[in-house]
């Protein structure tokens, strides 16, 4: 069985410092990654996704994550964030070529930016 | 285009009763999925269906249901409602039902169970 873990429930950090949300899996076969981001009162929205190739992944929005096979990680990062960055971020694995569209979420990280 | 839209955006039901919630994928999506996101949690899978048909099943209870329409648009029943039902739940839709393809989610749908 696939599983993730995100050990941090809250991270709060000052506008324009740099952060890493932690995100950590477990699974004996080969999985996608990803991550989501909810801002209050919506739903999901896709930030960034490792499928196969570079293990270093980009969003439009200066967040990137790394794929670490041999330490089962994807931890997401921002050099400077911005208040506007503020929301839950959530981390999820899906079975490749699995036989349905499941994804496994983590608990979620609160991202908190303080001015 | 209109994203995944879910129906209603808040319920309020007792504990016993029975509650229905809908949702419409994107245009020319034939998969739906639906989980389920309890507070200061991450959503769980509870469905999925492809042209109509279950494609897969979480760790839900008989008491949850769904179906999916020719149109592509599902309902998603819950039957006599606990306290712990309370979440909210979300709709996502993709184009395929297999191969790797993007999942989008609607706004979801907030039920409160007293």
């Amino acid at each position: 069985a696939q599983s993730v873990t995100q050990l941090d429930s809250q991270v709060p950090v000052f506008e324009e410092a740099p952060v890493e949300l932690r995100c950590n899996y477990s699974s004996s076969v080969s999985v996608y990654l990803f991550w989501y981001v909810q801002y209050p009162n919506q739903g999901l929205q896709l930030l960034l996704k490792y499928l196969s190739g570079s293990t270093l992944v980009e969003s439009i929005n200066g967040f990137e994550a790394e794929f670490n096979k041999s330490q089962t990680s994807f931890h997401l990062r921002k050099p400077s964030v911005h208040i506007s960055d503020t929301a839950e971020y959530f981390c999820a694995v899906r079975v490749e070529g699995g036989a349905t569209n499941k994804l496994i979420f983590g608990t979620g990280t609160l991202l908190a930016v303080q001015p | 285009d209109a994203g995944v839209t879910q129906s209603p955006t808040h319920l309020i039901k007792t504990r016993g009763q029975q509650v229905t919630l809908r949702c419409s994928p994107i245009s020319g999506h034939k998969s739906v999925s639906w989980y389920q996101q309890v507070l200061g949690q991450g959503p769980q899978f509870i469905f999925q269906y492809y042209e109509k048909e279950e494609r897969g099943r979480g760790n839900f209870p008989d008491r949850f249901s769904a179906r999916q329409f020719p149109n592509y648009s599902s309902e998603l029943n819950v039957n006599a409602l606990l306290l712990g039902d309370s979440a909210l739940y979300l709709c996502a839709s993709s184009t395929l039902g297999q191969v790797y393809n993007e999942q989008f989610f609607g706004p979801g749908t907030r039920l409160t169970v007293l």
